[in-house]
C-alpha cells in the first residue's frame, strides 16, 4: 500500500462544478502539500499546511491530522484548472512523499 | 517561472551512455532535492542536499547514479551506463532553511534512454 493515496485517479468535470480531491497517508509528516503540474512537467506549489484550512482565490485545502486526511477544493472550475493536482506529504528531514495524482479535466 | 533552473531539458541517450544534468536552484535556498518522475506516476525522492553536504539518498539510487552539489549552490546529477528504465522527468526542488519550508520546483529535465 502506497504510503500516500489519492482519489479520484481522473477526474471529468463540467465548467463551474465544485471538485474535490481527496489524500490520505499512512505516515506521520511535519506538513502536507499540493502541488498543480500542467503537461510538460512543471510543478506548482499550490499550498502548504500542517493543520486546519487554507484558502487561495478559488482553492480550499484542508487537513484533518488525526485522521491523515487532507482535501482539496476547487470553486466554480475553469477549463484553465485542468492540470494533475498532487498531494505530497514532508517528512521532518525535508523530503517529500508524493501521491500519484489526480488528472483533473474541466469541460467548457 | 520558479526561480529555479534545469538544464537540458530534454535528453535522448542511447542505452549505456553517460548522462549529467545540472540544476540551479533559488540564489539563497540551502535545500537542493532531486526526485524522478515516471510516466502517469508522482514523483519519487532520489536525494537531497543541505548546502554543499548530501544528506540523504533514497535506495532507488543506485551505485550508477551520482549526485553532487560542490559550492553549495548549483547541483548535478548523473548516470552512468543508462538503461531503459532509467527514463524518467528527473525534477529539481530547492527550498530556503532546512527542510522546512515550501520547496519550489524547476521544469525538470525529460530522458528518453533507446
Amino acid at each position: 500500500k502506497n504510503e500516500v493515496e489519492q482519489s479520484p485517479q481522473n477526474l471529468t468535470a463540467q465548467e463551474g462544478e465544485f471538485i474535490t480531491i481527496n489524500c490520505s497517508y499512512s505516515v506521520g509528516i511535519s506538513a502536507l502539500h499540493w502541488l498543480q503540474q500542467h503537461p510538460g512537467g512543471g510543478i506548482v506549489s499550490l499550498f502548504m499546511l500542517s493543520s486546519g484550512k487554507k484558502k487561495h482565490g478559488r482553492l480550499i485545502a484542508t487537513i484533518n491530522i488525526q485522521e491523515k486526511h487532507s482535501s482539496l477544493h476547487i470553486t466554480a472550475s475553469h477549463p484553465r484548472d485542468s492540470a494533475v493536482y498532487i498531494c505530497a506529504v514532508r517528512r521532518s528531514q525535508g523530503n517529500l512523499i508524493f501521491g500519484k495524482g489526480t488528472k483533473l479535466s474541466v469541460k467548457p | 517561472d520558479t526561480g529555479v533552473s534545469q538544464d537540458p531539458r530534454h535528453k535522448i541517450t542511447k542505452r549505456g551512455q553517460n548522462v549529467t544534468f545540472r540544476c540551479d536552484p533559488i540564489s539563497e535556498h540551502n535545500r537542493l532535492y532531486w526526485y524522478r518522475q515516471t510516466l502517469g506516476q508522482g514523483p519519487e525522492f532520489l536525494t537531497y542536499f543541505q548546502n554543499e553536504a548530501q544528506l540523504e539518498k533514497s535506495r532507488l539510487l543506485s551505485d550508477r547514479f551520482s549526485a553532487e552539489r560542490p559550492k553549495g549552490s548549483f547541483s548535478t546529477l548523473e548516470i552512468q551506463r543508462t538503461e531503459q528504465g532509467d527514463s524518467a522527468m528527473y525534477l529539481c526542488a530547492s527550498s530556503i532553511g532546512t527542510g522546512g519550508d515550501e520547496q519550489y520546483f524547476g521544469p525538470g529535465t525529460r530522458l528518453t534512454v533507446t
